[in-house]
């Protein structure tokens, strides 16, 4: 079975910009999830999606925000955006009734 | 502050046991993980642990929980050279799908 795939894997952008990365789970999965990994602050949640619906959200301003198809591919998307965004941004998804889970490679972006 | 605290660095040599600590602070954590992330590479789940157990053993891996203390360890026994990676210990509370993470122990094996 396919893992989590994330899509781009590399990105650069400038200030101002926005963009848009994906994510594909693992088939079956409807739960996914998204963080920021930065050096700084680590790794922080930044939301989760199931059957379409946001369920959880992090503390992150309102230009990140994110959306799930009905397929459970999801994207985020980043508006405005600023330098401290530079981060790896990295997807999970779950299986319903189970409590692990899986990580896709991550979208590296870089914001000049 | 941090809701997950792990030591940053960790230096073993190869063939020895690598122990890695994490205390946390949630009681209502209900499961505990570790995830190992390589350079340039996403997290890979290595194994986890219910808050109602003591111990979780898995190959060379096997998992300490002190519920009182909060406080969950891993130890790898025989590191080999490619454990050299990042180790995370994260948390999670029943019904939320939030993974709260520490900050991530580098591991480095020597010859």
């Amino acid at each position: 079975k396919a893992g989590v795939t994330q899509t781009p894997r590399y990105l650069i952008k400038t200030r101002g910009q926005q963009v848009t990365l994906s994510c594909s789970p693992i088939s079956g999965h409807r739960s996914v999830s998204w963080y920021q990994q930065t050096p700084g602050q680590g790794l922080q949640f930044l939301f989760e999606y199931f059957s379409e619906t946001q369920r959880n959200k992090g503390n992150f301003p309102g230009r990140f925000s994110g959306r799930q198809f009905s397929n459970s591919r999801s994207e985020m998307n980043v508006s405005t955006l600023e330098l401290g965004d530079s981060a790896l941004y990295l997807c999970a998804s779950q299986l319903t009734g189970e409590e692990t889970q899986y990580f896709g490679p991550g979208t590296r972006l870089l914001v000049l | 502050g941090e809701d997950v605290e792990q030591s940053l660095f960790l230096s073993v040599r190869e063939g020895d046991s690598s122990v890695i600590n994490c205390t946390y602070t949630d009681s209502s954590s209900t499961y505990l993980y570790w995830y190992k992330q390589e350079p340039g590479a996403g997290l890979q789940l290595l194994t986890y642990i219910f808050s109602n157990m003591d111990m979780k053993q898995d190959q060379r891996l096997t998992v300490l929980l002190n519920k009182k203390d909060k406080h969950l360890s891993l130890r790898i026994a025989d590191t080999q050279t490619g454990d050299s990676a990042i180790y995370f210990c994260a948390e999670r509370r029943s019904n939320d799908y939030k993974l709260s993470f520490g900050a991530g122990t580098t591991v480095t094996v020597r010859a």
